[in-house]
C-alpha cells in the first residue's frame, strides 16, 4: 500500500505570492491533517479536514485555508506569503479522526517551502 | 489549554548506552500520548502510544516510555541505542478524542561513537 505522498517535495517563493500544497493520503484513509514544522515553534497544528468538512483547526491566520476533495486528497494553500512561512509542511493520514484512541497517523516526507 | 513540554533540545549520548527523552504534559482531562520519530528528512512515523491500562507502553525500535499521572510525564527510553536511532523524537497529547493532536518541539538525540 502506497504512503501518504506530498507534492512538490521543494518550493521557492517570494513575499506576497501564494502558493498551493498537495497531498495525497493512504488509500482508504478520509481523515487528513496539516502540520507546519519550524525549528523555532516545532511542529504546529494547521487543521484536519475529515470527508471534505474541516473538522479541527489551529491558530494560524486566514491567510492559511485548505481543502479535502471526495477522493480524501486535500490541499493546502497560503495567500500573500510572508518570510516567517519559510517551513517544512507537513500532512498527515488516517482512517478516522486523527485524535480518536484507536487511529493512527501516518505522515508524509513533507514539503519544505523557503519564502525569499 | 493542553501543553507539551520536552525539557531537552538535544540529548547527546554514546552508542550502546541507555537513553531518556523527558516529556510533561499538562491538561485538565484524560489524556492519550503518544511519541513519534523523524528521521533526517523525512516525516513523522509512531514510536508508541498510551491510551489507557497498563503504564507502561513497548514501541517499535526497543523504545518504551511509562506513563506516570501524578507527574503528568510520559518519559521514552531504550536500554541500548544505536547509531541509527539518530533523529528528532516528538512527544504529543490529545486531551480528547474530538480535539487536535499537540505536539511538543522535539529532542534531537545525537548518538556518539
Amino acid at each position: 500500500k502506497a504512503g501518504v505522498t506530498q507534492t512538490p517535495r521543494y518550493l521557492i517563493k517570494t513575499r506576497g505570492q501564494q502558493v498551493t500544497l498537495s497531498c495525497s493520503p493512504i488509500s482508504g484513509h478520509r481523515s487528513v491533517s496539516w502540520y507546519q514544522q519550524t525549528p523555532g515553534q516545532g511542529l504546529q497544528f494547521l487543521f484536519e479536514y475529515f470527508s471534505e468538512t474541516q473538522r479541527n483547526k489551529g491558530n494560524f491566520p486566514g491567510r492559511f485555508s485548505g481543502r479535502q476533495f471526495s477522493n480524501s486528497r486535500s490541499e493546502m494553500n497560503v495567500s500573500t506569503l510572508e518570510l516567517g512561512d519559510s517551513a517544512l509542511y507537513l500532512c498527515a493520514s488516517s482512517h478516522g479522526l486523527a485524535a480518536l484512541p484507536r487511529e493512527t497517523q501516518y505522515f508524509g516526507p513533507g514539503t519544505r517551502l523557503l519564502v525569499l | 489549554a493542553q501543553s507539551v513540554t520536552q525539557l531537552d533540545s538535544q540529548v547527546p549520548v554514546f552508542e550502546e548506552a541507555p537513553v531518556e527523552l523527558r516529556c510533561n504534559y499538562s491538561s485538565s482531562v484524560s489524556v492519550y500520548l503518544f511519541w513519534y520519530v523523524q528521521y533526517p528528512n523525512q516525516g513523522l512515523q509512531l514510536l508508541l502510544k498510551y491510551l489507557s491500562g497498563s503504564t507502561l507502553v513497548k514501541g517499535i525500535n526497543g523504545f518504551e516510555a511509562e506513563f506516570n499521572k501524578s507527574q503528568t510525564s510520559f518519559h521514552l527510553r531504550k536500554p541500548s541505542v544505536h547509531i541509527s536511532d539518530t533523529a528528532e523524537y516528538f512527544c504529543a497529547v490529545t486531551p480528547n478524542r474530538d480535539d487536535k493532536i499537540i505536539f511538543g518541539k522535539g529532542t534531537r538525540l545525537h548518538i556518539l561513537p
